[in-house]
């Protein structure tokens, strides 16, 4: 069954810690994503990476950076991490977009993180 | 950005009752998606209708898409307690793009 594996599904951090999020996938996919999920306000995507070693910015990516060093991980980082960044992280991967779209993702279990 | 709007934001039906949601959206797509989210868990990609398409069924599931409207609707048929969860739509806006756009999505209760 393919998969997309996340690191922790609980995780508590302190303020001002450095915070790195795991993100692993089996299936070859070359798009990977980290989004962030908040009551009322839905998914919103942090960053997003389509070839190894390459990023681009998301809607909400102030605060986090990313790394793609293979194809099959993809980390986000909280570089110093804030009370604002409690959240449910969710990690998804998909098949490179061809003529007619782009596939369906598929989705890790989520991180419910939480910085005191 | 948020392209799709899910309505209803809630529902709330009896077992072996049909539920059905509604997606809005603003701009041409390639193709429209739904996804169910159980409490705390991630997203399970349901179906996915290309713009050239108006209905596409799964199990229970059937999708309509009328892009003249540019609104979809998800009917889950029978229902059962297990399929409560959140449900949403996202799009793939036409032209040269690697994002979807999400909706806010629909909380589903069924109760038995």
């Amino acid at each position: 069954d393919v998969k997309v594996t996340q690191s922790s599904r609980y995780l508590v951090k302190r303020t001002g810690e450095k915070v790195f999020l795991e993100c692993v996938q089996d299936m070859d996919h070359e798009n990977m994503f980290w989004y962030r999920q908040d009551p009322g306000l839905g998914l919103r995507l942090i960053y997003f990476s389509y070839d190894v070693k390459m990023k681009e910015k998301g809607d909400i990516p102030e605060g986090y950076s990313v790394s793609r060093e293979k194809k099959e991980r993809f980390s986000l980082i909280l570089e110093s991490a804030s009370t604002n960044q409690t959240s449910m992280y969710l990690c998804a991967s998909s098949l490179v977009r061809l003529r007619g779209g782009n596939y369906g993702y598929t989705f890790g279990s989520g991180t419910r993180l939480t910085v005191v | 950005s948020q392209q799709g709007e899910e309505d209803p934001q809630a529902l709330s039906i009896q077992e072996g009752e049909n539920a059905t949601m509604n997606c809005s959206y603003k701009t041409s797509i390639n193709n429209l998606q739904w996804y169910r989210q159980n409490s705390g868990r991630g997203l399970v990609h349901l179906i996915l209708i290309r713009s050239n398409e108006r209905e596409k069924h799964s199990g229970r599931l059937r999708v309509t898409l009328d892009t003249s409207k540019k609104s979809s609707s998800l009917l889950i048929t029978a229902s059962r307690a297990a399929d409560t969860a959140s449900y949403f739509c996202a799009t793939d806006r036409a032209g040269n793009n690697r994002k979807l756009i999400w909706g806010l999505g629909t909380s589903l209760a069924v109760n038995p």
